[in-house]
Protein backbone atom coordinates (compact mmCIF):
# COMPACT_ATOMS: atom_id res chain seq x y z
CA UNK A 1 0.00 0.00 0.00
CA UNK A 2 1.60 3.37 -0.97
CA UNK A 3 1.49 6.04 1.72
CA UNK A 4 1.17 9.70 1.57
CA UNK A 5 3.15 11.90 -1.05
CA UNK A 6 4.17 14.97 -0.54
CA UNK A 7 5.51 17.44 -3.21
CA UNK A 8 8.10 19.51 -2.94
CA UNK A 9 10.33 18.01 -0.29
CA UNK A 10 11.66 21.26 -0.23
CA UNK A 11 11.00 25.07 -0.94
CA UNK A 12 12.90 28.18 -0.60
CA UNK A 13 11.15 31.78 -1.22
CA UNK A 14 11.22 35.21 0.04
CA UNK A 15 9.22 36.73 1.92
CA UNK A 16 6.02 38.14 0.40
CA UNK A 17 6.04 35.30 -2.54
CA UNK A 18 3.84 32.35 -2.85
CA UNK A 19 4.06 29.52 -2.85
CA UNK A 20 1.80 25.67 -2.31
CA UNK A 21 2.35 22.27 -1.52
CA UNK A 22 0.64 19.17 -2.69
CA UNK A 23 -0.64 16.07 -0.78
CA UNK A 24 -2.12 12.60 -2.11
CA UNK A 25 -3.53 10.43 0.76
CA UNK A 26 -3.40 6.88 0.97
CA UNK A 27 -6.07 5.23 -1.17
CA UNK A 28 -9.57 5.07 0.42
CA UNK A 29 -8.70 7.51 3.60
CA UNK A 30 -11.49 10.20 3.57
CA UNK A 31 -9.91 12.46 6.52
CA UNK A 32 -7.35 14.70 5.34
CA UNK A 33 -5.35 17.06 7.81
CA UNK A 34 -2.37 19.60 7.15
CA UNK A 35 0.09 20.40 9.79
CA UNK A 36 2.65 22.83 10.42
CA UNK A 37 6.13 21.87 12.77
CA UNK A 38 8.03 24.43 13.95
CA UNK A 39 11.56 23.44 14.41
CA UNK A 40 11.57 22.02 18.30
CA UNK A 41 7.79 22.50 18.57
CA UNK A 42 4.76 19.32 17.46
CA UNK A 43 2.99 19.61 14.48
CA UNK A 44 0.05 21.84 14.52
CA UNK A 45 -3.09 21.48 12.87
CA UNK A 46 -3.65 23.90 9.94
CA UNK A 47 -6.79 22.21 8.99
CA UNK A 48 -8.42 18.72 8.39
CA UNK A 49 -11.01 17.49 5.50
CA UNK A 50 -13.74 15.26 5.49
CA UNK A 51 -14.20 14.30 1.85
CA UNK A 52 -13.61 17.61 0.08
CA UNK A 53 -15.43 19.27 3.03
CA UNK A 54 -13.82 21.39 5.99
CA UNK A 55 -14.08 19.90 9.12
CA UNK A 56 -12.04 22.43 11.31
CA UNK A 57 -9.86 24.80 9.75
CA UNK A 58 -9.34 27.18 13.63
CA UNK A 59 -5.98 27.50 13.64
CA UNK A 60 -5.72 28.57 9.88
CA UNK A 61 -4.51 31.71 8.92
CA UNK A 62 -6.78 32.56 7.07
CA UNK A 63 -5.21 36.26 5.58
CA UNK A 64 -2.65 34.04 3.67
CA UNK A 65 -3.13 30.15 3.89
CA UNK A 66 -6.03 28.28 1.60
CA UNK A 67 -6.50 24.78 0.93
CA UNK A 68 -8.35 23.01 -0.98
CA UNK A 69 -9.14 19.40 -1.47
CA UNK A 70 -11.55 19.57 -4.41
CA UNK A 71 -12.55 15.99 -5.33
CA UNK A 72 -11.70 14.76 -2.36
CA UNK A 73 -8.35 12.76 -3.08
CA UNK A 74 -5.57 14.85 -3.23
CA UNK A 75 -5.44 18.36 -1.67
CA UNK A 76 -3.14 21.76 -2.09
CA UNK A 77 -1.93 23.92 0.83
CA UNK A 78 -1.14 27.72 -0.57
CA UNK A 79 0.40 30.49 1.32
CA UNK A 80 0.35 33.73 -0.41
CA UNK A 81 2.54 36.46 0.84
CA UNK A 82 5.12 33.82 2.74
CA UNK A 83 6.52 35.43 6.28
CA UNK A 84 9.55 34.83 7.90
CA UNK A 85 7.83 33.26 10.47
CA UNK A 86 5.89 31.12 7.90
CA UNK A 87 9.49 28.76 7.70
CA UNK A 88 8.55 25.18 8.99
CA UNK A 89 7.47 21.88 7.78
CA UNK A 90 4.24 21.36 6.76
CA UNK A 91 3.29 17.90 7.38
CA UNK A 92 0.56 16.06 5.33
CA UNK A 93 -1.29 13.13 6.89
CA UNK A 94 -4.78 11.08 6.10
CA UNK A 95 -6.71 8.45 7.73
CA UNK A 96 -9.59 6.00 6.71
CA UNK A 97 -11.86 5.70 10.32
CA UNK A 98 -10.79 9.28 11.65
CA UNK A 99 -8.82 7.57 14.17
CA UNK A 100 -5.22 6.29 13.51
CA UNK A 101 -3.20 8.78 11.17
CA UNK A 102 -0.43 8.03 8.74
CA UNK A 103 1.61 10.87 7.93
CA UNK A 104 3.74 11.88 4.58
CA UNK A 105 7.57 12.95 4.78
CA UNK A 106 6.92 16.66 4.96
CA UNK A 107 8.13 19.65 3.12
CA UNK A 108 10.42 21.97 4.37
CA UNK A 109 9.47 25.40 3.65
CA UNK A 110 12.10 28.34 4.02
CA UNK A 111 11.47 31.88 3.61
CA UNK A 112 14.13 34.38 3.67
CA UNK B 1 -4.77 25.00 29.15
CA UNK B 2 -1.97 22.30 28.10
CA UNK B 3 -3.87 19.51 26.59
CA UNK B 4 -1.02 17.23 25.91
CA UNK B 5 2.17 17.12 27.76
CA UNK B 6 5.12 14.77 27.49
CA UNK B 7 8.13 14.34 29.58
CA UNK B 8 10.78 14.05 30.34
CA UNK B 9 11.54 16.92 27.25
CA UNK B 10 14.91 15.31 26.90
CA UNK B 11 16.72 12.11 27.47
CA UNK B 12 19.99 10.61 26.87
CA UNK B 13 20.85 6.28 27.31
CA UNK B 14 23.26 4.47 26.59
CA UNK B 15 22.68 1.77 24.15
CA UNK B 16 21.18 -1.25 26.11
CA UNK B 17 19.26 0.23 28.89
CA UNK B 18 15.19 0.77 28.90
CA UNK B 19 13.61 4.15 29.22
CA UNK B 20 9.83 4.81 29.85
CA UNK B 21 8.16 8.03 28.40
CA UNK B 22 5.18 9.42 29.23
CA UNK B 23 2.32 11.69 28.11
CA UNK B 24 -0.40 13.32 30.19
CA UNK B 25 -4.00 14.53 28.88
CA UNK B 26 -6.17 17.00 29.88
CA UNK B 27 -9.46 15.78 29.04
CA UNK B 28 -10.64 12.47 27.79
CA UNK B 29 -10.04 11.04 24.84
CA UNK B 30 -10.83 8.14 22.28
CA UNK B 31 -7.99 8.44 20.03
CA UNK B 32 -3.87 8.57 21.13
CA UNK B 33 -1.23 7.62 19.27
CA UNK B 34 2.54 7.51 19.64
CA UNK B 35 4.59 8.73 17.12
CA UNK B 36 8.67 8.35 16.17
CA UNK B 37 10.02 11.33 14.06
CA UNK B 38 13.42 10.15 12.69
CA UNK B 39 16.45 12.73 11.96
CA UNK B 40 15.10 13.11 8.37
CA UNK B 41 11.60 14.26 9.97
CA UNK B 42 9.14 12.05 8.80
CA UNK B 43 6.62 10.71 11.56
CA UNK B 44 6.56 6.82 12.11
CA UNK B 45 3.35 5.55 13.58
CA UNK B 46 3.96 3.39 16.59
CA UNK B 47 0.83 2.79 18.59
CA UNK B 48 -2.67 3.54 17.93
CA UNK B 49 -3.99 3.31 21.86
CA UNK B 50 -6.49 4.52 23.09
CA UNK B 51 -6.54 2.33 26.26
CA UNK B 52 -5.17 -0.74 27.30
CA UNK B 53 -1.70 -2.22 26.70
CA UNK B 54 0.11 -3.00 22.91
CA UNK B 55 3.50 -4.63 22.46
CA UNK B 56 5.78 -4.74 19.12
CA UNK B 57 8.93 -5.71 19.73
CA UNK B 58 10.64 -3.69 22.05
CA UNK B 59 8.66 -1.27 22.28
CA UNK B 60 5.15 -1.35 24.14
CA UNK B 61 2.58 1.79 25.31
CA UNK B 62 0.05 1.52 28.30
CA UNK B 63 -3.10 3.94 28.16
CA UNK B 64 -4.60 4.15 30.87
CA UNK B 65 -7.85 6.77 30.27
CA UNK B 66 -9.66 7.27 33.21
CA UNK B 67 -6.19 8.67 34.79
CA UNK B 68 -5.34 10.37 31.63
CA UNK B 69 -2.17 9.25 30.66
CA UNK B 70 -0.17 6.91 28.83
CA UNK B 71 3.50 5.39 28.65
CA UNK B 72 5.35 4.83 25.97
CA UNK B 73 8.36 1.30 27.22
CA UNK B 74 11.79 1.54 24.96
CA UNK B 75 13.82 -1.39 26.37
CA UNK B 76 17.04 -2.61 24.94
CA UNK B 77 17.39 1.01 23.18
CA UNK B 78 19.45 1.31 20.56
CA UNK B 79 20.93 3.76 18.43
CA UNK B 80 18.16 3.78 15.37
CA UNK B 81 15.55 4.98 18.49
CA UNK B 82 17.40 8.36 18.33
CA UNK B 83 14.69 11.01 17.18
CA UNK B 84 11.90 12.69 18.75
CA UNK B 85 8.42 10.74 20.37
CA UNK B 86 5.37 12.13 19.69
CA UNK B 87 1.90 11.18 21.76
CA UNK B 88 -1.00 12.91 20.06
CA UNK B 89 -4.50 12.64 21.21
CA UNK B 90 -7.85 12.81 19.73
CA UNK B 91 -11.17 13.87 20.96
CA UNK B 92 -14.67 14.47 18.82
CA UNK B 93 -16.38 13.10 16.46
CA UNK B 94 -14.06 14.18 14.27
CA UNK B 95 -10.99 13.74 16.22
CA UNK B 96 -9.72 16.85 16.54
CA UNK B 97 -5.91 15.94 16.77
CA UNK B 98 -3.42 17.73 19.92
CA UNK B 99 0.02 16.61 19.95
CA UNK B 100 2.58 16.83 22.52
CA UNK B 101 5.64 18.72 22.33
CA UNK B 102 7.79 15.39 22.23
CA UNK B 103 10.39 13.80 24.14
CA UNK B 104 14.09 14.12 22.27
CA UNK B 105 16.20 10.78 22.94
CA UNK B 106 19.19 10.36 21.99
CA UNK B 107 21.11 6.74 22.37
CA UNK B 108 24.81 6.62 22.63
CA UNK B 109 26.77 3.99 21.97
Amino acid sequence: EAGVAQSPRYKIIEKRQSVAFWCNPISGHATLYWYQQILGQGPKLLIQFQNNGVVDDSQLPKDRFSAERLKGVDSTLKIQPAKLEDSAVYLCASTWDGYEQYFGPGTRLTVT
Amino acid sequence: GIQVEQSPPDLILQEGANSTLRCNFSDSVNNLQWFHQNPWGQLINLFYIPSGTKQNGRLSATTVATERYSLLYISSSQTTDSGVYFCAKGTGGYQKVTFGIGTKLQVIP
